[in-house]
């Protein structure tokens, strides 16, 4: 497609239900990642892909929350269990490739965002 | 450690030039770069620096000095459609994450 997309675009759920978020990256891109802002905070990042593999999870903030993308394409984000604190916007962003090197701009195209809200 | 300061709000009238600024302090640096994002709606990309200097696209400018740990963001001739949030966001070398500012809230006045 032209641009990142996700879907939904937004979701409210009930404590303790589990969520799926979805991400389409540009075509062709090799690198996804997932951030999370919440309303007034910076962009906090959860997540890297480079292809299938996951090199950096250190953003995920508990094991509620997984990912995984499949085909080197579409990810899926999930959060088991939802709490009232995972209510935010959840973007995701893909890149051609992160490891094109120290000139390369490798910009970060971000997707319109799910806005979940957990009751 | 990792760290991306920038002012909360401004605000600024049509027609002016502001600037926003950004400073950081990060455990390597890989590349500067500006988004701007309209409440409701994803970061789009402005510019990136990772030389020293101003990198100068239409209405926009963008400053980096890499020994200050500076940038700048200069928005010229404004208008009402600029009213938005400016984030500021280093790639870290050493992760290649990139790292966000809280961003800056900037309301354009007629």
């Amino acid at each position: 497609g032209a641009g990142v997309s996700q879907s939904p675009s937004n979701k409210v759920t009930e404590k303790g239900k589990d969520v799926e978020l979805r991400c389409d990256p540009i075509s062709g891109h090799t690198a996804l990642y997932w951030y999370r802002q919440s309303l007034g905070q910076g962009l906090e990042f959860l997540i890297y892909f480079q292809g299938n593999s996951a090199p950096d999870k250190s953003g995920l903030p508990s094991d509620r929350f997984s990912a995984e993308r499949t085909g080197g394409s579409v990810s899926t984000l999930t959060i088991q269990r939802t709490q009232q604190e995972d209510s935010a916007v959840y973007l995701c962003a893909s890149s051609l490739d992160s490891l094109a090197g120290y000139l390369s701009t490798d910009t970060q195209y971000f997707g319109p965002g799910t806005r979940l809200t957990v009751l | 450690g990792q760290n991306i300061d920038q002012p909360t709000e401004m605000t600024a009238t049509e027609g002016a030039i502001v600037q926003i600024n950004c400073t950081y302090q990060t455990s390597g640096f890989n590349g500067l770069f500006w988004y701007q994002q309209h409440a409701g709606e994803a970061p789009t990309f402005l510019s990136y620096n990772v030389l020293d200097g101003l990198e100068e696209k239409g209405r926009f400018s963008s400053f980096l000095s890499r020994s200050k740990g500076y940038s700048y963001l200069l928005l010229k001739e404004l208008q009402m459609k600029d009213s938005a949030s400016y984030l500021c966001a280093v790639r870290d070398s050493d992760t290649d994450k990139l790292i966000f500012g809280t961003g800056t809230r900037l309301q354009v006045f007629p």
